[in-house]
């Protein structure tokens, strides 16, 4: 069973306007984490933000922020203001406490394109 | 700090070559990844290591070997290269409990 799902292969949006990228996993565990990461054309993966399972506030980083509802297990990105560099693939993660190796497992990912 | 460096860029291999992805970290990270990532996919773990000595498997780990003689080098060792091991390939470092530090990554394609 797909541990990380990202039910919205592609998402378009209007400059400066907000957006949300959906997230889904499924884990037994009581101590995970969660990662955002985008992936733009050139392909590098780059950290965006990060929220434990204990952690009561949801994260924020500058104009990221995630939306961690446990008990329905989702941690969707919010991107406020788009940007034109916006433009990337993003990739939901989690990683699970009990295993001691601390990788990551990554979603399939979500294509946005943002539109002037 | 040049961060999580890793070499070649590019290549391509035939099939039944062998080839090993070099990666080098600067940060002191005990713990070093390699993934494999597939068109239109996610990555996926092939194998990690918690520090020097020290390796293990992880999803997709048929085909590859690993070494961690240093805290700072984790090559990547291919051994009689197929079609399916085309993929771009991101090391990746981190301390326990903080987030991984990627690679420019490696595109490989066997033909």
């Amino acid at each position: 069973a797909q541990k990380i799902t990202q039910t919205q292969p592609g998402m378009f949006v209007q400059e400066k306007e907000a957006v949300t990228l959906d997230c889904t996993y499924d884990t037994s565990d009581q101590s995970y984490g969660l990662f955002w990461y985008k992936q733009p054309s050139s392909g590098e993966m780059i950290f965006l933000i990060y929220q434990g399972s204990y952690d009561e506030q949801n994260a924020t980083e500058g104009r990221y922020s995630l939306n961690f509802q446990k008990a329905r297990k989702s941690a969707n990105l919010v991107i406020s203001a788009s940007q034109l560099g916006d433009s990337a693939m993003y990739f939901c993660a989690m990683r699970e406490a009990r295993s001691g190796r601390r990788a990551l497992t990554f979603g399939s990912g979500t294509r946005l394109q943002v539109q002037p | 700090n040049a961060g999580v460096t890793q070499t070649p860029k590019f290549r391509i291999l035939k099939i039944g070559q062998s080839m090993t992805l070099q990666c080098t970290q600067d940060m002191n990270h005990n713990y070093m990844y390699w993934y494999r990532q597939d068109p239109g996919m996610g990555l996926k773990l092939i194998y990690y290591s918690v520090g020097a000595g020290i390796t293990d498997k992880g999803e997709v780990p048929n085909g590859y070997n690993v070494s961690r003689s240093t805290t700072e080098d984790f090559p990547l060792r291919l051994e009689l290269a197929a079609p399916s091991q085309t993929s771009v390939y991101f090391c990746a470092s981190s301390y326990p409990g903080e987030e991984q530090f990627f690679g420019p990554g490696t595109r490989l394609t066997v033909l």
